[in-house]
């Protein structure tokens, strides 16, 4: 059964400091990887997706992340955090073709001036 | 320009009044899902359509309830809303990509 992993409810980080988010998944094939950002009372807007192409996955605002399967991992890093990145992010795993978003219990990333 | 538009953004309902909340999308994708989501949690999936067929999950209360007129819409009706439905709903369309809404949130008094 897949599931993903979201290691620390809380990120918090300095404006300009490095952002990383860890993600790892569990799946028996090869997944479909995606990062969501969610701000205050919005739905979620995808970040990038990891669709079997490159390992690193360039997104939106600066975000990227790399797909490692040795590892099952697929964090996510910004060089340059900013306050608009302040906000909780969900990593999510499905299968290729139709299936069933697994999500990760997310992470709140807070950024301080 | 919306690609998912959910309408209303905010409902407040008393309880055990029913209400539906409405979801459309513009880029023709035969599959739609809803989604609740409660504070602090990740989007918890209830029903999806693919095209017209209903797929439920196993732990969708029978008091949710969705109809799809055609390709564009999609409904979500709860029947007797309890404290414990307030919550975002998040409607979602898109085959190997979830695109969403920007969600409905429900209060129930």
């Amino acid at each position: 059964a897949q599931s993903v992993t979201q290691l620390g409810s809380h990120v918090s980080v300095s404006e300009g400091a490095l952002v990383l988010l860890r993600c790892n998944y569990s799946s028996s094939v090869p997944p479909y990887l995606f990062w969501y950002v969610q701000y205050p009372n919005q739905g979620l807007q995808l970040l990038l997706k990891y669709t079997s192409a490159a390992t690193l996955v360039k997104g939106i605002n600066g975000f990227e992340a790399e797909f490692k399967k040795s590892e099952t991992s697929f964090h996510l890093t910004k060089p340059s955090a900013h306050m608009s990145d302040a906000a909780e992010y969900f990593c999510a795993v499905s299968f290729s073709g139709f299936q069933k978003l697994v999500f990760g219990t997310g992470t709140r990333l807070l950024v301080s001036p | 320009d919306a690609m998912v538009i959910q309408n209303p953004r905010y409902q407040v309902t008393q309880f055990g009044k029913p209400v539906t909340l409405s979801c459309s999308q513009t880029l023709n994708h035969n599959v739609m899902y809803w989604y609740q989501q409660k504070s602090s949690q990740a989007p918890k999936l209830l029903f999806h359509y693919y095209d017209k067929d209903f797929n439920n999950e196993a732990d969708t209360p029978d008091n949710f309830q969705s109809r799809r007129p055609n390709t564009s819409f999609c409904f979500l009706d709860i029947r007797s809303p309890g404290l414990g439905d307030a919550a975002m709903y998040l409607c979602a369309t898109g085959r190997e990509t979830q695109y969403f809404g920007p969600g409905t949130r429900l209060l129930v008094l």
